[in-house]
């Protein structure tokens, strides 16, 4: 257990529909990273949020957003999902700004039938 | 932008013997982090191993060791003593070490084979 908690684990929905996404990062982890890992298009860093503030973005479609809570949990909402959005979205979260890797999530993974 | 390069899709090495993973990058940094993470089956994502660009000295973790040539930037991983448990996708990643952006740049990877 890497101490970040992601659920669901699995999530099958249709097109069209909208999902969210949640993430518990580590204790005492201010920040909270979202990446999506497909086939076509590897490991892609969609947003950052720092103690309730978003630091950084990516390559997130405007369908997306994400926001990071007072108990810092976060929250990745994906909406009028189209098939290509199937992938796995892995929630990290860090120490910042001391410069260590991430502890990622184990991942949720989506499929948009 | 920055971006990572992993040339070999997949590679695969007989248990007990050492297997090298290539990575290259490109950026007009002169300070940052490179990272190797490992991806098993189970699709965690584990941290291996990690260099600071600042520092000469080739980072090291038990079987687990890198070599940093940054005038190439070059960041390779060498793993000795292959076991099967190393079967997994690795992935090769930049971080900058400006403040406040500390998203990782990922390669697309390259899926390690052990032989028993």
């Amino acid at each position: 257990d890497s101490g970040v908690t992601q659920t669901p684990k699995h999530l099958i929905t249709a097109t069209g529909q909208r999902v969210t996404l949640r993430c518990s990062p580590r204790s005492g982890d201010l920040s909270v990273y979202w990446y999506q890992q497909s086939l076509d298009q590897g490991l892609q860093f969609l947003i950052q949020y720092y103690n309730g503030e978003e630091r950084a973005k990516g390559n997130i479609l405007e369908r997306f957003s994400a926001q990071q809570f007072p108990d810092l949990h976060s929250e990745l909402n994906l909406s009028s999902l189209e098939l290509g959005d199937s992938a796995l979205y892995f929630c990290a979260s860090s120490v910042d700004p001391v410069p260590y890797g991430y502890t990622f999530g184990s991942g949720t993974r989506l499929t948009v039938v | 932008a920055q971006t990572v390069t992993q040339s070999q899709p997949e590679m695969s090495v007989q248990e007990a013997e050492t297997v090298t993973l290539s990575c290259t990058y490109d950026t007009s940094e002169s300070d940052y982090y490179l990272f190797w993470y490992k991806q098993p089956p189970s699709r965690q994502m584990i941290l291996v191993i990690r260099q600071e660009a600042y520092k000469q000295q080739n980072a090291t973790e038990n079987r687990f060791s890198v070599n940093f040539q940054k005038a190439a930037k070059s960041f390779s991983l060498k793993i000795s003593d292959s076991q099967l448990g190393d079967a997994a996708m690795y992935f090769c990643a930049y971080r900058s070490r400006g403040a406040g952006s500390y998203q990782l740049t990922f390669g697309k990877g390259t899926k390690l084979s052990v032989i028993p």
